[in-house]
């Protein structure tokens, strides 16, 4: 099966940078995503990693490091509207082969105090 | 483009009974799923379909039924509702299943409470 863990919580300062971390196992592992849900709404994506390597969009980075089964998501220049959960999300080829099915992480919920 | 829909947004329903959670997209994606998320918890994979007339079984599918006749539509149907079914559901699709490019698209949910 799949497995994913990220912190179940994190603090961080208005105007400063965090950096949630994502540890995977699986296999046929095709990509790494992320997405923020704030309370009472709906998951919308932020990044995905299919590659080794960083990517930027804005205030938002992901990385990934396939031989690591590792990723992160870093946040900077933090703003109240943060506050939200994070989860990582792992893409994958299932074990009857063809398909690729998406398994979630539980979760992390960041806090963004002035 | 109205993106991913769902209806209804709220539901109650007793143990016992029956109902189908309706999703459509405009998008053309072929890639479709249904989730659920439990207070406190991530999203799991109830079933998904990789497109019209194809499905298959995600992480918890026992208790749902999926088809998909067309490429728009995805409904979820409860064949006896549960206590353990109350929720809140999720449908998404995928625009595309390259290996270098994903972005998945979430309709609004449906909060569903079973008594």
């Amino acid at each position: 099966g799949q497995s994913l863990e990220q912190p179940s919580e994190v603090t961080a300062v208005e105007g400063a940078i965090v950096q949630i971390n994502c540890t995977y196992q699986t296999s046929g592992f095709y990509g790494l995503s992320w997405y923020q849900q704030h309370d009472g709404g709906a998951p919308t994506f932020l990044s995905y990693n299919g590659l080794d390597g960083l990517e930027e969009t804005g205030r938002f980075s992901s990385f990934l490091s396939r031989s690591d089964s590792y990723g992160y998501l870093l946040l900077q220049e933090l703003q109240m509207k943060d506050s939200a959960s994070y989860f990582c999300a792992v893409r994958a080829l299932t074990h009857s082969g063809g398909y690729q099915k998406v398994t979630f992480g539980t979760g992390t919920k960041l806090q963004v105090i002035p | 483009n109205a993106g991913v829909t769902q209806t209804p947004k709220f539901q109650v329903l007793k143990t016992g009974q029956s109902m189908t959670l309706q999703c459509a997209q405009d998008m053309n994606h072929e890639y479709m799923s249904w989730y659920r998320q439990d207070p406190g918890m991530g999203l799991r994979l109830i079933h998904y379909s990789v497109g019209a007339g194809i499905t298959d079984q995600g992480e918890v599918p026992n208790g749902y039924n999926v088809s998909r006749s067309t490429t728009e539509d995805f409904p979820l149907r409860l064949l006896s509702a549960a206590p353990s079914q109350t929720s809140v559901y999720f449908c998404a699709s995928t625009d595309g299943t390259s290996e270098y490019q994903e972005t998945q698209y979430f309709g609004p949910g449906t909060r569903l409470l079973v008594l």
